[in-house]
């Protein structure tokens, strides 16, 4: 597609259920980022994926989440066992390489009741 | 570490100029961006500026970078009703990780 898709792009979900999020970066992009964005809250970094490379997991908040890119394109970032404090808006990003532009998708809100 | 400031909110009239500022802390930044935010959807990347850069202007947009107090600022010129948003500053130093501000949320009043 044109740009960057996610989906679902909300999602309402019970506490102590999992839940997966994914995203469809751009074509030909090779890095790859999850975000989250909480209410007034800045931009807050979970996880990059660059080629082939390692992941660099180091935002992840706690072992509930975990993230992979299969195929060095599509990416799901899943929630295990959530909390209330995961309710935000879960954003992916995308760019061509390391260090250009990254251009980001919609957003997957999440709603932990 | 590497941190990015901003005030949260600024409330201006329609056809008035913006400034949105915004404070850095990692003096290795090579590129710093501004990204808009409009309701229920992502961010929108509207300019950045290489770091060897004092000003960079594109239309009614004008970015000025004062590297030496590690400080940066997005004017909108003839702000309109559809400029309301929230407006991230983003600072990218040597590694891939983008550090993003918390956002300031422009409020234009017709």
């Amino acid at each position: 597609g044109a740009g960057v898709s996610q989906s679902p792009s909300n999602k309402v979900t019970e506490k102590g259920k999992d839940v997966e999020l994914r995203c469809d970066p751009i074509s030909g992009h090779t890095a790859l980022y999850w975000y989250r964005q909480s209410l007034g809250q800045g931009l807050e970094f979970l996880i990059y994926f660059q080629g082939n490379s390692a992941p660099d997991k180091s935002g992840l908040p706690s072992d509930r989440f975990s993230a992979e890119r299969t195929g060095g394109s599509v990416s799901t970032l899943t929630i295990q066992r959530t909390q209330q404090e995961d309710s935000a808006v879960y954003l992916c990003a995308s760019s061509p390489q390391v260090g250009n532009t990254i251009y980001f998708g919609e957003g997957s809100w999440l709603t932990v009741v | 570490g590497e941190d990015v400031e901003q005030s949260l909110f600024l409330s201006v009239r329609e056809g008035d100029s913006s400034v949105i500022n915004c404070t850095y802390t990692d003096s290795s930044s090579t590129y710093l961006y501004w990204y808009k935010q409009e309701p229920g959807a992502g961010l929108q990347l509207l300019t950045y500026i290489f770091s060897n850069m004092d000003m960079k202007q594109d239309q009614r947009l004008t970015v000025l970078l004062n590297k030496k107090d590690k400080h940066l600022s997005l004017r909108i010129a003839d702000t309109q009703t559809g400029d309301s948003a929230i407006y991230f500053c983003a600072e990218r130093g040597g590694t891939y990780k983008y550090i993003f501000g918390t956002g300031t949320r422009l409020k234009v009043l017709a």
